[in-house]
């Protein structure tokens, strides 16, 4: 079964400072990784989704993240924090398995933005 | 405006009570998921229907029921069966169960049973 990793149950930044979040998975076919947003007391939203047409995918709000099949990792990064990106990050993996059709997700890390 | 509606957004029951969470999507999407969130634990999946009046067990689907009866609903019912019910619920949708496909989140139901 596949299986998402993400390291750092909390990470902070300073404003203006990169911002990267990471994410491992495991899976025994090629996956399919997404990356969610969650607002506090809110629903999720998409990021970015990774769907093998290109290792390196752009997102909104300015974050991308980077297919990497030799280290099993699928890093969310943006080059500047804004106090607005404050919230938790989810990364998810789904596969093209027959009866197996489900998003499996980490356990989230929590950004804060140091003003 | 499409999207999806999730009522209440706060729920308290008292302990043995039955309690129906409310889903609605005008996504026109035929898939809808039932998530629970609990803290530090990421999202857990309940069930899942793939078309009307069909819908099959997630992973933690002990002590729920849903029904599919429109494709605009999936309404999920947390029984007194269920141990620990208190959690925040997500419902989901998306237009396919392609590993690809985007799924839409509602704002979500805080629900607390004392």
């Amino acid at each position: 079964a596949q299986s998402v990793t993400q390291l750092g149950s909390h990470v902070s930044v300073s404003e203006g400072a990169l911002v990267l979040l990471r994410c491992n998975y495991s899976s025994s076919v090629p996956p399919y990784l997404f990356w969610y947003v969650q607002y506090p007391n809110q629903g999720l939203q998409l990021l970015l989704k990774y769907t093998s047409a290109a290792t390196l995918v752009k997102g909104i709000n300015g974050f991308e993240a980077e297919f990497k099949k030799s280290e099993t990792s699928f890093h969310l990064t943006k080059p500047s924090a804004h106090m607005s990106d404050a919230a938790e990050y989810f990364c998810a993996v789904s596969v093209s398995e027959v009866g197996n059709e489900k998003l499996t997700f980490g356990t989230g890390t929590r950004l804060t933005i140091i003003p | 405006d499409g999207g999806i509606t999730q009522s209440p957004k706060y729920l308290f029951r008292k302990e043995g009570q039955n309690v129906t969470l409310s889903c609605e999507q005008n996504l026109n999407h035929d898939a809808m998921y039932w998530y629970r969130q609990d803290p530090g634990q990421g999202l857990r999946l309940i069930y899942y229907s793939q078309i009307v009046n069909d819908f099959q067990k997630g992973d933690i689907a002990e002590g729920y029921s849903v029904s599919r009866e429109k494709k605009e609903s999936f309404p999920l019912t947390v029984t007194s069966a269920q141990k620990n019910p208190t959690a925040f619920y997500l419902c989901a949708s998306s237009i396919g169960t392609a590993p690809s496909a985007e799924q839409y989140f509602g704002p979500g139901t805080r629900l607390t049973v004392t």
